[in-house]
């Protein structure tokens, strides 16, 4: 099975910071990432797939990055609806696999 | 766009079985495949296994397979997952899950099943 580690686990920004959320996959996935956003008793919302690929009607404001084993998301410019947890998933090979998520407080 | 009712919280005894159901509506079923999904509290979703609507065809996750049965009705345009000798480490909110290929687009509202004695 393909192993997503993503880094932090968690992080506290401001209204306005940019962060970045990190996942690295244990073996090269080309561009098969997937960027979700679930927030507190809701059900997992595609942000961005095949690593880069904003999914319609998402925030200019997240985009994400990388090929092979290292990916990024980015938030530019975070806004107080983005506090949620953010799991990225790889779709190169099954089982499909999550990373363990990143817990954005704001 | 196809929507997802799943059925209701389930409380069972180690050992039991469960079974949840999740209706889908909207769209034309057999153009669709179907995810089934877990999350335990605090964790990340993990994927438990595929069907086709079209011809019923399943793959599971290794981890799961020989203990989970996922199958299709076509006339109540309904799918089922089926979890048996269960253990207090099943306990989870499972999800069924349909879109892109190993991309879920669409999810039901999710299924409580707790396993305790």
């Amino acid at each position: 099975d393909i192993q997503m580690t993503q880094s932090p686990s968690s992080l506290s920004a401001s209204v306005g910071d940019r962060i970045t959320i990190t996942c690295r996959a244990s073996q090269s996935i080309g561009t098969y990432l997937n960027w979700y956003q679930q927030k507190p008793g809701k059900v997992p919302k595609v942000l961005v797939y095949a690593a880069s690929t904003s999914q319609s009607g998402v925030p200019a404001r997240f985009s994400g990055s990388g090929s092979g084993t290292d990916f990024t998301l980015t938030i530019s410019s975070l806004q107080p609806e983005d506090s949620a947890s953010y799991y990225c998933q790889q779709s190169y090979s099954t089982p499909w696999t999550f990373g363990q998520g990143t817990q954005v407080e704001i | 766009q196809i929507q997802l009712v799943q059925s209701g919280p389930e409380v069972k005894r180690p050992g039991a079985s469960v079974k949840v159901s999740c209706k889908a509506s909207g769209d034309i079923f057999t153009n669709y495949g179907f995810n089934w999904l877990r999350q335990a509290p605090g964790q990340g979703p993990e994927w438990m296994g595929w069907i086709s609507a079209y011809n019923g065809n399943t793959r599971y996750s290794q981890k799961y397979q020989g203990r989970v049965t996922m199958t299709t009705d076509t006339s109540t345009t309904t799918v089922y997952l089926d979890v048996r000798s269960l253990r207090s480490d099943d306990t989870a909110i499972y999800y069924c899950s349909s879109g892109r290929t190993a991309i879920f687009d669409h999810w039901g509202q999710g299924t409580l099943v707790t396993v305790s004695s």
